[in-house]
């Protein structure tokens, strides 16, 4: 079984704290990494698609990096705000039978308290 | 420009009854997939259309699951005889193709009773 890992399961913070987030996958058959930020009865939002083994990408107060060898991508949000409050969740590609469909993880859920 | 629509966004079905639930695709956008969140879970593939073909159907967990996709463009996940483990947010998602970012709908939040 191939797996994508994510922790933590749930985080909270106050506001104008940093955080970080991992995502663990296995490094075989790898293609891309994908954020997502989901917010509650939205749809998922594309974050970052990551492919070269140390990509750093940036989005605001929000990066992301990605070690392809070891199999680790972590998240950076920089400042939090009560705005940021969503569910994250990072998928591997490359890893099923299909072109394309993603593997998820089980996401990190962040509650930033104003 | 319109993203990814599914509807119905709620759907509560009596154990045994079927349903159907729609997407409507980002136009011209070659791929589609569907994923089924459990509670607690991420979400796992179900099925990939490229236009109107169903060219991976593996993650389909029983032969009650069908998908199809006749034009190319809207797609729809039919359930037949329900079970309380079908309970789950259904995500369609849409890319222009190949292996790339995926545009996902709000998904269809079914609650088998």
């Amino acid at each position: 079984i191939l797996n994508v890992e994510q922790s933590p399961q749930s985080l909270h913070v106050q506001e104008g704290d940093s955080t970080n987030f991992t995502c663990s996958f296995p490094s075989s058959n790898f293609y891309a990494l994908h954020w997502y930020r989901w917010e509650t009865a939205k749809s998922p939002e594309a974050l970052f698609v990551m492919t070269l083994n140390g990509d750093e990408k940036k989005k605001g107060r929000i990066s992301a990096t990605l070690n392809t060898k070891e199999g680790y991508s972590y998240l950076y949000i920089k400042g939090s705000q009560p705005e940021d409050s969503a569910t994250y969740l990072c998928a591997s590609s490359g890893l099923g039978g299909s072109q394309g469909n993603l593997i998820f993880g089980k996401g990190t859920k962040l509650s930033v308290k104003p | 420009g319109a993203g990814v629509s599914q509807s119905p966004r709620y759907k509560v079905a009596k154990r045994g009854q079927d349903v159907a639930l729609r997407c409507d695709p980002i136009s011209g956008h070659v791929s589609l997939f569907w994923y089924q969140q459990a509670l607690g879970q991420g979400p796992e593939f179900l099925t990939y259309f490229q236009n109107e073909a169903q060219l991976d159907k593996s993650g389909l967990p029983s032969d009650r699951f069908f998908a199809e996709r006749p034009e190319g463009s809207v797609s729809t996940l039919k359930i037949q005889r329900t079970q309380q483990e079908d309970s789950a947010v259904y995500l369609c998602a849409s890319s222009p193709g190949g292996i790339g970012e995926q545009y996902f709908g709000p998904g269809t939040r079914l609650t088998v009773t």
